[in-house]
């Protein structure tokens, strides 16, 4: 089974800390991506990568950054929070032209 | 915490009856479509997937149907159980790309009545 990873379910930061979100996938998919999801605005991608050390913008980018340094490995970062910023996280990974495999998400309270 | 749920059309039904849930789909050009259940509290599941050469494809208790003329998903769950409860998406892939961006849909809660 894929199996998806993230470091936290529930997180609480306050405003202009630096927060870092982890994703870790096993099944050495290309492609990861990370969404934010609130109700009523559904899943929106915030950035994605198709390769180690490649990056490509969303649909709502600011206010984020992402890192792959390692295949299994995506990370993002909120380079300093914000009350906006408070959603549930998602973190997905797929091969190409197959379906998205999701984490369990991570819910990120900013105060 | 507020759930993903709010503010979604609902569907309700009877356990033991069949379910069908549709999706209209946004763009002539998407060439595969999958659909997720995602319950309170988690991450989307993949249940199904469906290119668009075919027009009907059967799982453990559901089908997908895709009528690519109007541009219209359904996912079809027979015998619906309580631990069928959840919201369901369905998602599509623009050309099906390498890079694989998901276009979704709003969802729809299946609320399952014992």
């Amino acid at each position: 089974d894929v199996k998806v990873t993230q470091s936290s379910r529930y997180l609480v930061k306050r405003t202009g800390e630096k927060v870092f979100l982890e994703c870790v996938q096993d099944m050495d998919h290309e492609n990861m991506f990370w969404y934010r999801q609130d109700p009523g605005l559904g899943l929106r991608l915030i950035y994605f990568s198709y390769d180690v050390k490649m990056k490509e913008k969303g649909d709502i980018p600011e206010g984020y950054s992402v890192s792959r340094e390692k295949k299994e490995r995506f990370s993002l970062i909120l380079e300093s929070a914000s009350t906006n910023q408070t959603s549930m996280y998602l973190c997905a990974s797929s091969l190409p032209g197959r379906p998205q495999f999701f984490g369990p998400g991570t819910r990120l309270t900013v105060l | 915490g507020e759930s993903v749920g709010l503010h979604l059309p609902t569907l309700s039904v009877q356990e033991g009856d069949n379910s069908i849930i549709n999706c209209a789909y946004s763009n002539s050009a998407s060439d595969y479509f999958i659909w997720y259940k995602q319950e309170s509290g988690k991450g989307p599941q993949f249940i199904i997937d469906i290119r668009s050469n075919m027009d009907k494809r059967q799982g453990q208790r559901v089908t997908v149907l895709l009528n690519k003329t109007v541009k219209h998903l359904s996912l079809q769950i027979a015998a619906t159980q309580p631990g069928d409860s959840a919201v369901y998406f369905c998602a599509e892939i623009l050309n099906g790309g390498a890079t694989n961006k998901l276009i979704f849909g709003t969802g729809t809660l299946l609320a399952v009545q014992p």
